[in-house]
């Protein structure tokens, strides 16, 4: 496709049951982000990846969140043991350009998944 | 972290006002990138502001980046209910080696026909 794809767009979970969203970035970009966007607010970094390397997981929650790109294309955010407080969008961000470069580098986001929490 | 705030937080108009909303920070920024979400969708790309009193312009919105390289305007000029979105600000977080975004907390701006 021409741009990044998530699915599911909505995802309704009990809260204690595990999900997992799938991103698929545009296809030969380097870098892939997951951020997390509260309603009406900015979206807030999560993980990196450049390639199939997780360089930086340094916003994930907590140990419940796991996210992997394993052949360095589509990449899965996988939520452990769902909470209330997980309710948000999950969006995947992807860059053609490597994170470490000094170009000011476009981001392009999918849709997101709207994950609600019951 | 440096952080964004961006303001106001919430803007209701009628189609044809103008309008203005701010990014504030107290850190230097090489550069600033604008984004607008529109409802349901992932943010897009509007501009990216790099020199300090830099303008720039596109179609009906004019962007600016404050001489000290610590603030940024968007300037809507004759809203339509198309420009109904939140409006985000964001930094390339530099000192990592990810490029990740910091963002602010997003202006949500709603034209009224």
């Amino acid at each position: 496709g021409a741009g990044v794809s998530q699915s599911p767009r909505y995802k309704v979970a009990k809260r204690g049951q595990d999900v997992a969203l799938r991103c698929d970035p545009i296809s030969g970009h380097v870098s892939l982000f997951w951020y997390q966007q509260a309603l009406g607010q900015g979206p807030e970094f999560l993980t990196y990846f450049q390639n199939e390397a997780q360089l930086d997981k340094s916003g994930l929650p907590s140990d419940r969140f796991f996210a992997e790109r394993p052949e360095g294309s589509v990449s899965t955010l996988k939520i452990q043991r769902t909470q209330q407080e997980d309710s948000a969008v999950y969006l995947c961000a992807s860059s053609p350009n490597r994170g470490d470069s000094y170009m000011n580098t476009e981001a392009f986001f999918g849709q997101g998944t709207r994950l609600t929490v019951v | 972290t440096q952080l964004l705030e961006q303001s106001p937080q919430f803007l209701s108009i009628q189609e044809g006002e103008n309008l203005t909303v701010y990014c504030n920070s107290s850190s230097v920024f090489s550069s600033l990138q604008w984004y607008r979400q529109e409802p349901g969708e992932g943010p897009v790309l509007l501009v990216t502001v790099v020199t300090g009193g830099e303008v720039k312009k596109l179609k009906r919105l004019t962007f600016q980046f404050g001489d000290a390289r610590k603030d940024s305007s968007l300037h809507i000029t004759a809203a339509q209910p198309g420009d109904t979105g939140l409006y985000l600000c964001a930094y390339q977080h530099g000192s990592s080696n990810t490029g990740k975004l910091i963002f602010g907390q997003g202006t949500t701006l709603q034209v009224k026909p």
